[in-house]
């Protein structure tokens, strides 16, 4: 069972803007603004997408953006294209010092 | 650019260990801090633990307390995950990553898939 929950899955056309929740609890989102976001392609290792909540690393596209509210963060996806079709895992720094994932959402491009 | 480079796959019999290590190029060893995640076939990512090596400090997941250590080499900067005791369930693929300052994992290795089976 995961720390954080995501949805299992979600779906938007080219071009559309859709969005992917992230809920945890004040012990963890909502306690810290240590929220990352990565993106992850069949057989590929995890790319960092948004950490800090907000931020983006250098490279990363613009169409990329996170926020946060209360226990829930959310990464934004603008202008979707093709390329943007993977699995996105949120985490969060958890108590004890330690990680949580949420369980991942498929992003399907239509 | 860090680059990260693990070792390669291998298939343990269950209650055997495995020790999968990952050799860190391009930064310093003062600023490296690793963390272990898997991935079990179809299944979601999993933080297992991290090692801060210049203190040298580490931090598990509850579930792999006991059964997983951490550990790191100066020199090559190699980092090291053993997992003990391994049951089917162990059978993912292990990342390792570099942490940063915000707890992202900004840098990853290829994966190395760990197979247990009789």
């Amino acid at each position: 069972q995961s720390a954080l929950t995501q949805p299992a899955s979600v779906s938007g056309s080219p071009g559309q803007s859709i969005t992917i929740s992230c809920t945890g609890t004040s012990s963890d989102v909502g306690g810290y603004n240590y929220v990352s976001w990565y993106q992850q392609h069949p057989g590929k290792a995890p790319k960092l997408m948004i950490y800090g909540v907000t931020n983006r690393p250098s490279g990363v596209s613009y169409r990329f953006s996170g926020s946060k509210s209360g226990n829930t963060a959310s990464l934004t996806i603008s202008g979707l294209q093709a390329e943007d079709e993977a699995d996105y895992y949120c985490s969060s720094y958890t108590p004890n010092s330690t990680l949580g994932f949420g369980g991942g959402t498929r992003l399907t491009v239509l | 650019q860090v680059q990260l480079v693990q070792s390669g796959a291998e298939i343990k019999k269950p209650g055997s260990s495995v020790k999968v290590s990952c050799k860190a190029s391009g930064g310093t060893f003062s600023s490296y801090v690793f963390s272990w995640v898997r991935q079990a076939p179809g299944q979601g990512l999993e933080w297992m633990g991290r090692i801060i090596p210049v203190l040298p400090i580490t931090s598990y997941a509850q579930r792999f307390q006991g059964r997983v250590m951490i550990t790191a080499d100066k020199s090559p900067t190699t980092a090291y995950m053993e997992l003990s005791s391994l049951r089917s369930e162990d059978t993912a693929v292990y990342y390792c990553a570099t942490e940063g300052d915000d707890n992202q994992m900004t840098n990853w290795g290829q994966g190395t898939l760990v197979t247990v089976s009789s």
